[in-house]
């Protein structure tokens, strides 16, 4: 599995764009890059994912670098609902299991 | 609207104690997947199953066993609690890669969680 290194912590101010960047480096050729979310007392909420290309859905964006080698997840308007523990996750399609590391704390501030 | 439903939200149960941790999907889903989180540690793998009667051991499966009787319903046992087993412990679910609309991928449902204390 490739690891992601993402930064602790981030602060967003409320009606902003939220881009918390992913690292993953010795990310191989058929690892997919999930995103997922946990706000506080809940299950993990899945966000997104994509292998080569850019992703929209109505949540969020996902844009992955050209070498693959990194990736950023966009909130294009945050909302403090938007608050919550955010995980970037590379691993092979070809397995169930995802192994979430320590994620990227959200603050969206008003 | 689709689940992955935890049998109980709260528990607190005495050391040596048998413990039973329920989880019920309602999406057809084949996999199904046991984490424990804890503060500084993340989500931890404990076992996860492919199938009905099958299982594999995650990360962490030491104290723990499973039981996969129906596609649906996936429990998690512990033979006789710790107070190291005091935990959030959260069921997930997913079809597997090639099924559903997450293509080759492979996304995850999650329960809302089970705070289980072991006094």
């Amino acid at each position: 599995d490739a690891k992601t290194t993402q930064p602790p912590s981030m602060d967003c101010a409320e009606g902003r764009a939220a881009n918390l960047p992913c690292n993953h480096s010795t990310i191989s050729g058929n690892e997919y890059v999930y995103w997922y979310r946990q706000i506080h007392s809940q299950g993990p909420q899945y966000i997104i994912h994509g292998l080569k290309n850019n992703e929209t859905n109505e949540m969020a964006s996902l844009i992955i670098t050209e070498d693959r080698k990194s990736s950023t997840l966009i909130l294009p308007h945050a909302t403090l609902r938007d608050t919550a523990v955010y995980y970037c996750i590379a691993r092979s399609g070809n397995t169930g299991k995802l192994i979430f590391g320590q994620g990227t704390t959200l603050q969206v501030k008003p | 609207d689709v689940k992955v439903t935890q049998s109980s939200r709260y528990l607190v149960k005495r050391t040596g104690e048998k413990v039973f941790l329920e989880c019920v999907q309602d999406m057809d889903h084949e996999n199904m997947f046991w984490y424990r989180q804890d503060p500084g540690l993340g989500l931890r793998l404990i076992y996860f199953s492919y199938d009905v009667k099958m299982k594999e051991k995650g990360d962490i499966p030491e104290g723990y066993s499973v039981s996969r009787e129906k596609k649906e319903r996936f429990s998690l046992i512990l033979e006789s609690a710790s107070t190291n087993q005091t935990s959030m412990y959260l069921c997930a679910s997913s079809f597997p890669p090639g099924r559903g609309r997450s293509s080759g991928a492979n996304v995850l449902t999650f329960g809302a969680g089970s705070r289980l204390t072991v006094l």
